[in-house]
């Protein structure tokens, strides 16, 4: 089954800058556009960036994404205890026909 | 207010089957499509398969081709997902969720637990 790769781990002190990387291939993230969620627990995922780089209303612009071939990026600036979460990329796969995510990282504010 | 909203956790013996519903609110139903995504303790988020609510066409995962089912009622703005032949292994999270081209609106979650 086609999946994407990400980190399981990911820390940052606050006002850090970090970054969640996301690998795939080509029936994914190579054809398609990548988006990411934030996941905190007993809650629904939210969309943080679509598009690979875009941003919904309401998402703080420290998040912001990237996509170069079959990879992508998280970059979270001016980390904040409230960004402690799990984030999971996922981009839509030709093979599969439906969208495959990555197996989240777990962000901690330290 | 624009929401899903699902039924609530479940426990099921082994071989049994769970139908999980998510009702939509706040926006015309049958213009997006209905997803299903699960979440095994300690994995990955795992795409079961969708549903347009419009004209009922589906499309499932090859992972659960043989045991899902997933459908819709429109004069509820209801979608379900029915797993049948259940295992220990499908004890999971269960999410419905939106699609926009990305998922911008999930249900909460439903917690279905497979146990003897």
């Amino acid at each position: 089954q086609s999946v994407l790769t990400q980190p399981p781990s990911a820390s940052g002190t606050p006002g850090q800058r970090v970054t969640i990387s996301c690998s795939g291939s080509s029936s994914n993230i190579g054809s398609n556009t990548l988006n990411w969620y934030q996941h905190l627990p007993g809650t629904a995922p939210k969309i943080i960036i679509y598009s690979n780089n875009q941003r919904p209303s309401g998402v703080p612009d420290r998040f912001s994404g990237s996509k170069s071939g079959t990879s992508a990026s998280l970059a979270i600036s001016g980390l904040r205890s409230e960004d402690e979460a799990e984030y999971y990329c996922a981009s839509w796969d030709d093979s599969l026909n439906g969208p495959v995510f990555g197996g989240g990282t777990k962000l901690t504010v330290l | 207010q624009v929401q899903l909203v699902q039924s609530g956790a479940e426990v099921k013996k082994p071989g049994a089957s769970v139908k999980v519903s998510c009702k939509a609110s706040g926006y015309t139903f049958t213009s997006y499509t209905i997803h299903w995504v699960r979440q095994a303790p300690g994995q990955r988020l795992e795409w079961m398969g969708w549903i347009n609510a419009g004209d009922g066409d589906t499309k499932y995962s090859q992972n659960f081709q043989d045991r899902i089912t997933i459908s819709r009622d429109t004069s509820a703005s209801t979608a379900y997902m029915e797993l049948s032949s259940l295992r220990s292994e499908d004890t999971a999270v269960y999410y419905c969720a939106r699609l926009l081209g990305f998922f911008d609106l999930w249900g909460r979650g439903t917690l279905v637990t497979v146990s003897s």
